[in-house]
């Protein structure tokens, strides 16, 4: 069965520390896609990022950077000198090839707080 | 901006009663899809349309049912409310309906109330 675990419900940081945001997944499908997804406090759900099941190269987008394993089943998350903007809810998600035609498995998300 | 529009923003009612949800996708796209996010359960898929027609079903009751319309624009009807019912409901759309390799673009949500 398909399944996404974030086990930190909550982290705080202070400014400019640097986080990471752990993402285990469960699947039988060989071909899959993870993504990550942000919740701000606005509360609409901004997508950040989306790899396939055959990519595991690292990919850094700025202060994000993200570290697929196939071997450990995980697709963490790392945001480097954190900002007070980075504070939201931060989803993990899995979608199958084989699953219900693209629907996203969420995770129950970490709420990263970021102080000044 | 996503693109993906929700109406109402905000929807109180009480127990019992029947409301309708409204999403309209990006341009383009022909999938839509339905999210519950509640304090207990998470984010979680309700329905998936492609082109007018239901593609895949996920956690929805029976209480529930939606549709897309030949303009694309989409429905989530609910009805006999209960208060377990209260969340945010998001409306995302995609391109394409066939694969799971299809970005999906979230609306702002519609926070529902149920007194």
């Amino acid at each position: 069965a398909q399944k996404v675990t974030q086990a930190q419900t909550e982290i705080s940081v202070v400014e400019k520390e640097d986080v990471t945001l752990d993402c285990v997944y469960e699947t039988r499908d060989t071909t899959y896609y993870l993504f990550w997804y942000k919740q701000p406090p606005s509360g609409e759900l901004v997508f950040l990022i989306r790899r396939n099941s055959f990519d595991e190269q690292n990919e850094i987008s700025g202060r994000y950077s993200w570290n697929f394993q196939k071997s450990t089943s995980s697709f963490n998350f790392t945001i480097t000198a954190s900002q007070v903007v980075d504070s939201a809810v931060y989803f993990c998600a899995l979608s199958e090839a084989g699953g219900s035609q693209g629907n996203l498995i969420f995770g129950k998300g970490t709420k990263l707080s970021v102080k000044p | 901006d996503s693109g993906v529009t929700q109406t109402p923003k905000h929807l109180i009612t009480a127990t019992g009663q029947r409301v309708t949800l409204r999403c309209s996708p990006r341009s383009g796209d022909l999938s839509v899809y339905w999210y519950q996010q509640s304090l207990d359960q998470g984010l979680q898929f309700l329905i998936q349309y492609y082109n007018g027609e239901e593609r895949a079903k996920g956690n929805i009751l029976e209480r529930f049912s939606a549709q897309q319309f030949p303009d694309l624009h989409s429905e989530l009807n609910l009805s006999s409310l209960e208060l377990g019912d209260s969340a945010l409901y998001f409306c995302a759309s995609s391109v394409a309906g066939e694969t799971a390799d299809n970005e999906q673009f979230f609306g702002p949500g519609t926070r529902l109330t149920v007194l």
